[in-house]
């Protein structure tokens, strides 16, 4: 089993749509990256989360350390945000990622 | 707005040959990493280097494997003798703390 899981595994969505991805955990973590990874292969860090929420932009992120579990939200979504988006946990020393979700916007 | 750097972008060599990828972390940064991606699958720990030593290291991260800050700036992971399966993306990862700042990665092909 994964130690960190993500769903859906693709996610397609009409510009304009409210989208939400999710990442659940099973093991200890001291902080919750979301990380977003375009088509030519470079990951762009978009949050930093160890409680509550952070927002940016468009861009949304919760986090609820008793049950191991956290949501990306894009609001408003266009067809640019369409990327594999990447949630990784800080464990020890390293990060442990989850298998990604790939995200399609389409105009 | 400083960033982290990777040289070279794309690097082909034939199996059993060394390879170092270069890594320059951004400067004021005191945890540097290794990552490596295989096409298609998910991103994998290698190894964490902090205070001039490795912190710690994946199973991945074998007696081929080694990293080093030669100089104060870059750091550099060699690959002893290349496998096929070392085919992959490798990204090099600074900060401080928690945060991480990914570079743009190498292209390892090795055939």
């Amino acid at each position: 089993k994964n130690e960190v899981e993500q769903s859906p595994q693709n996610l397609t969505a009409q510009e304009g749509e409210f989208i939400t991805i999710n990442c659940s955990y099973s093991v200890g973590i001291s902080a919750l990256h979301w990380l977003q990874q375009h088509p030519g292969g470079g990951i762009v860090s978009l949050f930093m989360l160890s409680s509550g929420k952070k927002k940016h932009g468009r861009l949304i992120a919760t986090i609820n350390i008793q049950e191991k579990h956290s949501s990306l939200h894009i609001t408003a979504s266009h067809p640019r945000d369409s990327a594999v988006y990447i949630c990784a946990v800080r464990n020890t020393d390293k990060l442990i990622f989850g298998t990604g979700t790939r995200l399609q916007v389409f105009p | 707005e400083p960033e982290v750097t990777q040289t070279p972008s794309h690097q082909v060599t034939q199996m059993g040959q060394e390879v170092i990828l270069r890594c320059v972390p951004i400067s004021n940064h005191l945890y540097f990493y290794w990552y490596r991606q295989i096409l298609g699958q998910k991103v994998e720990f290698l190894v964490s280097f902090y205070n001039n030593e490795i912190s710690e290291k994946s199973e991945i991260f074998d007696d081929q494997f080694s990293v080093e800050r030669p100089d104060g700036s870059n750091f550099t992971l060699k690959i002893r003798s290349t496998k096929l399966e070392d085919s992959a993306m490798y990204f090099c990862a600074s900060g401080r703390e928690d945060e991480q700042y990914f570079g743009p990665g190498t292209r390892l092909t090795v055939t």
